[in-house]
């Protein structure tokens, strides 16, 4: 079963408008939790991260908003480009699962021109 | 800056045939990964080790070896490729110091099995 779940599996939105990706998870363990971003022919690159003790994280137009009660958590990108146009991966990891990383099955944006 | 290279980049493969896939890095991370990538399942980890000399297995092992001959490079072997092992497989790094690891990915290899 996944740990981690992502939704939609595609988004399409318009330039300028806010992308809300959303991840959601089952194992109280994990701690932190990382968002890849990754272009067609390339690997996935680190692109914002949280920690469990926080509830909300920025960086420049991206957002990550968390809520540990619910295992829900979601990226939101403001002002979308469509340099953003790519696939995002929600991934989790734990202490006890000696932190190795578990990936969700990741959202592909395409933001419009 | 960090670096996995990953080779080949593309590989036709057949059935029953043996495929190794090489991944090198120049980052001297300790712990070292391989993924594969599917539609609707993202990156599920096969193999992983975190050093020289070390092999664990990850989620999906089955049908995979792995070999860490050294620092930088770790290699996926398949002794008898099959079919269901057509996909994009992902090598990574990262540091063992840190608690909460940034991976450090290559650009992938295509893998079709015929």
């Amino acid at each position: 079963q996944q740990q981690v779940r992502q939704s939609p599996q595609s988004l399409t939105v318009w330039e300028g408008e806010t992308a809300i990706l959303n991840c959601s998870y089952e194992n109280s363990a994990f701690d932190y939790f990382p968002w890849y971003q990754q272009f067609p022919g390339e690997g996935p690159a680190l692109l914002i991260s949280i920690l469990s003790v926080s509830d909300k994280k920025e960086d420049g137009r991206f957002t990550i908003f968390f809520n540990k009660r619910e295992k829900k958590l979601s990226l939101h990108i403001a002002d979308s480009q469509p340099g953003d146009s790519a696939t995002y991966f929600c991934a989790a990891s734990a202490k006890a699962g000696g932190y190795k990383v578990v990936f969700g099955s990741g959202t592909r944006l395409l933001v419009s021109p | 800056e960090a670096a996995v290279t990953q080779s080949p980049r593309n590989k036709v493969a057949v059935t029953g045939g043996k495929v190794t896939l090489s991944c090198n890095q120049t980052n001297n991370h300790n712990n070292m990964y391989w993924y594969r990538q599917d539609t609707g399942h993202g990156l599920r980890l096969i193999h992983y080790s975190y050093g020289a000399g070390s092999t664990e297995k990850g989620d999906i092992p089955d049908g995979y070896k792995a070999s860490r001959p050294s620092q930088e490079n770790f290699s996926l072997i398949l002794e008898l490729a099959t079919p269901s092992q057509t996909s994009v497989y992902f090598c990574a790094s990262g540091d063992a110091r840190e608690a909460n690891e940034r991976l450090f990915f290559g650009h992938g290899t295509k893998l079709s099995v015929l």
